[in-house]
């Protein structure tokens, strides 16, 4: 079974500062990978999805990268920013069709003014 | 466009009590997910239909029943609810030419 781990739980970073984000995946055999926003008492938003061909995705500051064969994935947010504080997911899937999708627990992430 | 639409936003029920979360999407998505979100469970998926006419169970069916009413509404059904279904509920879609969901704002649940 498929299982994806998120460390830290939680970070906490000065404003300005670049940081990243990591997930890990048990199973390499993923047909993407997606890293999502959640910000209190809100439903998720889409960030970047990578293809299981491709390597990383970027999105204004926002860049993922994957590692297919190591099983790992990291979310870099360049000159970081207040609005920036809320929970990211990472989700893979195992095949096309994401009711096969599979979460981590989060990273929430606070930056601090 | 609301995008995906979930009512109510808050409920609260007694043990026992029967109720349907209600679920709409203007996307014109064919699929359209079930999910809940527990504290240190992380997002588990309910029920999911692939098309309008099919649902299917995903990985915490148990007390639970959905509808696929039209390729719009996908709601879901508590018949009997439990302490152990306080949780938040979201409903996400997906369309057939994109990897990617859309969620709902949830649906805060406290069962008593």
């Amino acid at each position: 079974k498929q299982e994806v781990t998120q460390i830290p739980a939680a970070l906490s970073v000065p404003e300005g500062e670049n940081l990243v984000l990591n997930c890990s995946f048990t199973d390499s055999a993923i047909y993407n990978l997606q890293w999502f926003r959640q910000d209190p008492g809100k439903g998720l938003t889409s960030l970047l999805l990578i293809q299981s061909s491709q390597r990383e995705q970027t999105s204004g500051r926002l860049n993922a990268s994957l590692d297919k064969s190591s099983g790992r994935s990291t979310l870099y947010i360049a000159a970081s920013q207040p609005g920036d504080s809320a929970t990211y997911l990472c989700a893979v899937t195992r095949g096309a069709g994401s009711y096969q999708l599979t979460f981590g627990k989060g990273t929430k992430l606070s930056v601090i003014p | 466009n609301a995008g995906v639409t979930q009512t109510p936003k808050f409920q609260v029920l007694k043990t026992g009590q029967s109720m349907t979360l209600q679920c709409a999407q203007d996307m014109n998505h064919n699929s359209m997910y079930w999910y809940r979100q527990d504290p240190g469970m992380g997002l588990r998926l309910i029920y999911y239909s692939a098309s309008e006419g099919t649902t299917d169970k995903g990985e915490v069916p148990n007390g639970y029943n959905v509808s696929r009413l039209n390729k719009r509404e996908f709601s879901l059904r508590l018949e009997s609810a439990a302490p152990s279904q306080t949780s938040v509920y979201f409903c996400a879609t997906e369309g057939s030419s994109t990897d990617t969901q859309y969620f709902g704002p949830g649906t805060r649940l406290t069962v008593l």
